[in-house]
């Protein structure tokens, strides 16, 4: 069975700074990992997937992610945050036709 | 191009009513899933549809049921609603079902039970 740990439930950092939230898996099978964003009261938008192939994935809005799979991990990170950066991030795994998300990192940037 | 669509936005019903929630996807996407996304936490797969045939079923009861029309929308059927089936409900779609398709999410139905 698949599961996703994300490891941080909330994440406050200042304007300008970098950013680092993560991400644990497991899964039995072929991996493809996926980060969404959620903004209040939306649905969630894409940010980046990984499917295969280099193992640092580059997506929106300057964010990009790193796949470990020694590690089973897929951390997010954006090396200068900006105040409308400040939303809900969710880290998913995709198998056997079904997504499985993490509870979610709350990420809010203050100035 | 008009992302996915769900309605109604907000829905309040009491307790032991039925509820229909609808989804238009993405024009030319085939797949539709169902999430429930209880309050602090993350989505929780409900069903996968493709081509008008479940493709994939989560852990919630019989209460929930779906089904997919030829031009590819989706309902979502709940029975006997409970106070704990208050969540907002997620639509999402995808060209075709496959675990590395990327899915496109509608901004969900909030369902309130009282």
């Amino acid at each position: 069975a698949q599961s996703v740990t994300q490891l941080d439930s909330q994440v406050p950092v200042f304007e300008e700074a970098p950013v680092e939230l993560r991400c644990n898996y497991s899964s039995s099978v072929s991996v493809y990992l996926f980060w969404y964003v959620q903004y209040p009261n939306q649905g969630l938008q894409l940010l980046l997937k990984y499917l295969s192939g280099s193992t640092l994935v580059k997506g929106i809005n300057g964010f990009e992610a790193e796949f470990n799979k020694s590690q089973t991990s897929f951390h997010l990170r954006k090396p200068s945050v900006h105040i409308s950066d400040t939303a809900e991030y969710f880290c998913a795994v995709s198998d056997a036709g079904k997504s499985t998300f993490g509870d979610g990192t709350t990420l809010t940037v203050k100035p | 191009d008009a992302g996915v669509t769900q309605s109604p936005t907000h829905l309040i019903k009491t307790r032991g009513q039925q509820v229909t929630l609808r989804c238009s996807p993405i024009s030319g996407h085939k797949s539709v899933s169902w999430y429930q996304q209880v309050l602090g936490q993350g989505p929780q797969f409900i069903f996968q549809y493709y081509e008008k045939e479940e493709r994939g079923r989560g852990n919630f009861p019989d209460r929930f049921s779906a089904r997919q029309f030829p031009n590819y929308s989706s309902e979502l059927n709940v029975n006997a609603l409970l106070l704990g089936d208050s969540a907002l409900y997620l639509c999402a779609s995808s060209l075709v079902a496959g675990n590395n398709q990327p899915q496109h999410f509608g901004d969900g139905t909030r369902l309130s039970i009282l």
